[in-house]
């Protein structure tokens, strides 16, 4: 059974920084791209980029550069993401979700449940 | 970074048809552009429809097909059900990234 488990909620002040993880099982954690996606409170879907755990390759879009970094640990199936100098605006459920690295069809298949993360003074 | 544009909010009477639509600012939206559609119901995590544009996943209800649809990616539902009132996402590879529509809010009446 595919399972993407993320870890538990964060507050964090403005201008701190904080990590999210996600522990696959239940299938080779490096047959597959993971992907970062958040959701700010009431509002849409936001691609932060994804990580190859092959290889620790990493895709993001240009808003992020600079302040976010992903890596993986291959040994434990885990993919984490770091955000730093946070905001307010921040203020998301962050999840993660795979997507097959030598799927020609790149498919988004399997999410994680989400983490909240509060950026709060 | 292209702008993905959905229509915001759609109603739909149960057991009736409607359909979708994710264009892209840049152009039409192609098979090259992997659309994957992505349903979210209150406090839940989004749930994966469709992938490459017209491919269902395993578990997708056979009413819901993806197509592209005059220059734009499109999700039609075929006899709606109660149940399918949720936000629908769509999310296609353009210039090497990935970006998501603002997404559409489905409402059953």
């Amino acid at each position: 059974q595919v399972q993407v488990v993320q870890s538990e909620a964060e507050v964090k002040k403005p201008g701190a920084s904080v990590q999210v993880s996600c522990k696959a099982s239940g299938y080779t954690f490096t047959d597959y791209f993971m992907h970062w996606v958040r959701q700010a409170p009431g509002q849409g879907l936001e691609w932060m980029g994804c990580i190859n755990p092959k290889n620790g390759d990493i895709n993001y879009p240009q808003k992020f550069h600079g302040r976010v970094t992903m890596t993986r640990d291959t040994s434990i199936s885990t993919a984490y993401m770091d955000l730093s100098r946070l905001r307010s605006d921040d203020t998301a459920i962050y999840y993660c979700v795979r997507e097959g690295l030598s799927d020609p069809n790149r498919n988004f298949d399997d999410w994680g449940q989400g983490i909240l993360v509060t950026v709060s003074p | 970074q292209t702008v993905v544009t959905q229509e915001p909010s759609v109603t739909v009477s149960p057991g009736g048809t409607v359909t979708l639509t994710c264009a892209s600012a840049t152009g039409a939206v192609t098979s090259s552009y992997y659309v994957n559609w992505f349903q979210q119901k209150p406090g839940q995590a989004p749930r994966a429809l469709i992938y490459s544009t017209i491919n269902k996943q395993s578990w997708t209800p056979a009413r819901f097909s993806g197509s592209l649809l005059g220059g734009k990616a499109a999700l039609t539902l075929s006899g709606v059900q109660p149940e399918d009132e949720a936000d629908y996402y769509c999310l296609l590879f353009s210039g090497g990234v990935w970006v998501f529509g603002g997404g559409t809010k489905l409402t059953v009446l």
